[in-house]
Formats: structure tokens, sequence, C-alpha cells
């Protein structure tokens, strides 16, 4: 069984640029929330995706924003990137909107320089 | 919002001696204790959870505690074995404020080096 899959799993990418990442949640999970880790840190809530409408949101400019698919895969996208947007990118799924017990992904390492 | 710190920072025990994180949390509402194992490379992996209506909770060697009055909940691994070295969470979420799970609130994460 699948868990969660997320791709690239880095990349690099110029200040001022645009980034999309990708999220395939595990199998029988809805809902997938983002979260970013920098180096040496906890990991950040960015937002919450459930029936392909963002529900939660986390302390991130509208510079970050997302996509949920019908077949539940999401995407994170990131405009106007800044050096500080370096981080680990995960992708958690969880198996209904009221309901924990979240998977995450291995991350995609963006470095932006 | 919610603010969750956690100590130490670095742990380093002796293989098969015991290990213990601890972490409080700021928000009285809070009610979901998740506790992460993440490994280099990898992402966080859930290995024990609590809610706020249980006072402690055990999966073999891992066991979760939970204070409510005094907002702090703790990691005890027993027997701990060199598998168990790893950066380990704890975070916490209110859950439920939008009608669905909340984020969770991550702490800054503590090394565990299991010594042999």
């Amino acid at each position: 069984d699948a868990g969660v899959t997320q791709s690239p799993t880095h990349l690099i990418k110029t200040r001022g640029q645009q980034v999309t990442l990708r999220c395939s949640p595990k199998s029988g999970h809805d809902t997938v929330s983002w979260y970013q880790q920098a180096l040496g840190q906890g990991p950040q809530f960015i937002f919450q995706y459930y029936e392909e409408e963002e529900r939660q949101r986390g302390n991130f400019p509208d510079r970050f924003s997302g996509h949920q698919f019908p077949n539940y895969s999401s995407e994170l996208n990131v405009n106007a990137l800044l050096l500080g947007d370096s981080a680990l990118y995960l992708c958690a799924s969880s198996p209904g909107y009221f309901r924990y017990g979240y998977t995450f992904g291995s991350g995609t390492r963006l470095t932006v320089v | 919002g919610e603010n969750v710190e956690q100590h130490p920072s670095t742990l380093s025990v002796q293989e098969g001696d015991s290990a213990v994180i601890k972490c409080t949390y700021s928000d009285s509402a809070s009610n979901y204790f998740p506790w992460y194992k993440q490994e280099l490379g990898k992402g966080p992996q859930l290995i024990i959870d609590i809610r706020s209506n249980v006072g402690e909770k055990k999966d073999q060697r891992i066991a979760v505690t939970l204070n409510k009055t005094a907002k702090h909940f703790s990691l005890h691994i027993t027997e701990t074995q060199p598998e168990d070295s790893a950066v380990y969470f704890c975070a916490a979420s209110i859950g439920m404020s939008g009608g669905g799970a909340d984020g969770l609130t991550f702490g800054k994460g503590t090394h565990l080096i299991i010594q042999p």
C-alpha cells in the first residue's frame, strides 16, 4: 500500500520565480495538508484541503496557494520566491476531514538561490 | 495562536536506558497531542497520540502522559534501542475549530541519540 507520494524530491529555483509541488495522498485518504519545515525546526502548517476547497490556513502569505483535484491529489504553489522559502515541504494526508491520523510524505526539498 | 515548547533539544542516553521528552502548550483549547519520529531524509512518522480526555497512553515501549492543568505532555521511551535514534517532535491541535481537524502546531524537536 503506497503511502504519501511527493514530487519532485529536490529542486532549485531562483528568487522571484514560481514553483509547483505535487502530492498524492495515501490510498483511502481524502484530506491533504501542507507543511513547511525549515532546517532544524518543526513543521509549520500552511493549509489543508478537503473536497477541493481550502478549509484551514496557517500564518502564511497569499504567495502560498494550493489546489486539490477530484482524485484527492494536491498541488502547492509558491509565487515570487524568496530566499526564506528554502525549506522541506511536507504533504500529509488523513482519512477524513474530521479525523486525525496524518501520514506524512518524505517531502520536497526546495532551495531558492 | 498555539505555541508548543519542547525540551531538551538534544538527549543522549545509553542503550537500554529510558528517555523522556517534555512539551508544554499554551492554548487550553488544545485537545489532540501526537508525537512524531523523523529519520534523516524522511517525513515525520506518527508513533503515538493522545486526546485530552485521556491522561496516559501506552504502546509497547512508548508511553505518553498528559497533564491538562499544567498544559504539558511527555513522551517516555523505555529500553531504548539504536533504532530509536532520530528527531522526535511533539505537536498540539485545538481540533475541529473550523468544522474539521485543525492543523498541527509542532515543537522544535528533540534529537535523541542512543549510545551503544
